[in-house]
């Protein structure tokens, strides 16, 4: 069955200290993938995303991610974590020739120390 | 563009009472999903529309639950009768054909049913 696994549900870090949210999934075929950040009380905004190409994107606020076909991953990394990025962090795939349904992952939930 | 916008923010109503949520998709877009976001089963998809007609309600939790769109700029999720287990942050998204840019969320109607 078609699924996506974000084994970290929560991750603290300190502000400056490098960042990697893990994603793995489960399907046959290369899937379209995002990652999607929430703030407290907000909707989700999309950080990134890949469809083909170059495996590794880079996406706002300073994010990137590597598609990884071997290990079916498309983890998060951010060099320099600030406060600002506290926040719950959601991978997402498409399936199936498109993505008319997105799964969501459970979400990591990052806590960022002064 | 405004976004996606959502009606209401906060809902807070009694247990058997009817709620509305409401969606104004981005203008041109043409895919509008409804997602319910909770604590315990994260994001959930629970219908998608296209060109206004619904593709898949196998989301939908119960026959309490209908949603329909009548024209390309608006979209309802219905609860009747509502119940506590329905508390929840209802999410819309909307995404244009092809949707290169992914999905765009609203910030969501936080349900309380008491």
């Amino acid at each position: 069955a078609q699924s996506v696994t974000q084994p970290d549900i929560h991750i603290t870090v300190s502000e400056g200290a490098s960042l990697e949210l893990r994603c793995n999934y489960s399907y046959g075929a290369t899937p379209y993938l995002f990652w999607y950040v929430q703030s407290p009380g907000q909707g989700l905004q999309l950080l990134l995303k890949y469809f083909s190409g170059d495996t590794l994107v880079q996406g706002i606020k300073g994010f990137e991610a590597e598609f990884k076909r071997s290990q079916s991953s498309f983890n998060l990394r951010k060099p320099s974590v600030h406060w600002s990025d506290a926040a719950e962090y959601f991978c997402a795939v498409g399936f199936s020739g498109g993505y008319n349904k997105l799964i969501f992952g459970a979400g990591t939930r990052l806590a960022v120390h002064p | 563009d405004a976004g996606v916008i959502q009606s209401p923010r906060h809902e807070v109503t009694e247990m058997g009472q009817e709620v509305t949520l409401r969606c104004k998709p981005i203008s041109g877009h043409d895919y509008l999903f409804w997602y319910r976001q909770t604590m315990m089963r994260g994001l959930e998809l629970l219908i998608y529309f296209n060109n206004n007609v619904p593709i898949d309600d196998s989301g939908m939790p119960e026959d309490r639950f209908s949603a329909k769109m009548p024209n390309a700029s608006f979209s309802t999720l219905k609860i009747q009768p509502s119940e506590p287990r329905d508390s929840a942050v209802y999410f819309c998204a909307s995404r244009g054909l092809g949707g290169v840019d992914g999905y765009t969320f609203g910030s969501g109607t936080r349900l309380t049913v008491v």
